[in-house]
């Protein structure tokens, strides 16, 4: 069955500090990419995707997330988190049909 | 605009009560989904609609789960003979295209905390 793996449940961060969260998923045919975030009291909203092209996608505040198609791997990156980007953030892949996979979710906590 | 809305916000249900969750997508959004969060996981998928349709349903975990959505707007989310393992946040989402979550974004709602005790 496809899953989704995310590497790590907590994360703390202090100001200023780089952030790459790890997500993998198990499946060897095309993919649609997601990662989703939910920040405090907020609804889940989307961050960033990737569908085709350029495997290096640009999301909004700064975040950006690499495909490794040989990885199997979409990880999240951001150069100098801030103490707004505390939030929970999801990784979500789609195979091609109806239904959207999650993983389970990194909490992210940046210090002021 | 108006984003997606659900109500209950929370729901606390005796186990063996039925229980109805509604979902109001956005206006013209013809893919609905519902999702089923437990504690400390990510959204699991429950089922799909394209408007009226309910294209898929593999994700209900059992015949006590049952999902509509008539005129292909608004979706209830019924639960018939509430047990604990119900109990997690229950979240719709719905999305501008008919091609469910392969081209486009999903948007959320706030979600309904259901409770069963």
């Amino acid at each position: 069955a496809q899953s989704v793996s995310q590497h790590n449940h907590h994360v703390i961060l202090s100001e200023a500090a780089s952030l790459e969260l790890g997500c993998n998923y198990s499946y060897g045919g095309t993919v649609n990419l997601f990662w989703y975030v939910q920040y405090p009291g907020q609804h889940l909203q989307l961050l960033l995707k990737y569908f085709s092209g350029d495997p290096l996608v640009k999301g909004i505040k700064g975040f950006e997330a690499e495909f490794i198609k040989s990885k199997f791997s979409f990880n999240l990156r951001k150069p100098s988190v801030q103490w707004s980007d505390t939030a929970e953030y999801f990784c979500a892949v789609n195979t091609g049909g109806f239904k959207t996979i999650f993983g389970a979710g990194t909490r992210l906590f940046v210090k002021a | 605009g108006a984003g997606v809305s659900q109500s209950p916000r929370y729901k606390v249900a005796k186990r063996g009560q039925d229980v109805a969750l509604r979902c109001d997508p956005i206006s013209g959004h013809v893919s609905l989904f519902w999702y089923q969060q437990a504690l400390g996981q990510g959204p699991e998928f429950l089922t799909y609609f394209q408007n009226e349709a309910q294209l898929d349903k593999s994700g209900l975990p059992s015949d006590r789960f049952f999902a509509e959505r008539p005129e292909g707007s608004v979706s209830t989310l019924k639960i018939q003979r509430t047990q604990q393992e119900d109990s997690a946040v229950y979240l719709c989402a719905s999305s501008p295209t008919a091609s469910g979550g392969w081209t486009y974004e999903q948007y959320f709602g706030p979600g309904t905390r259901l409770t069963v005790t």
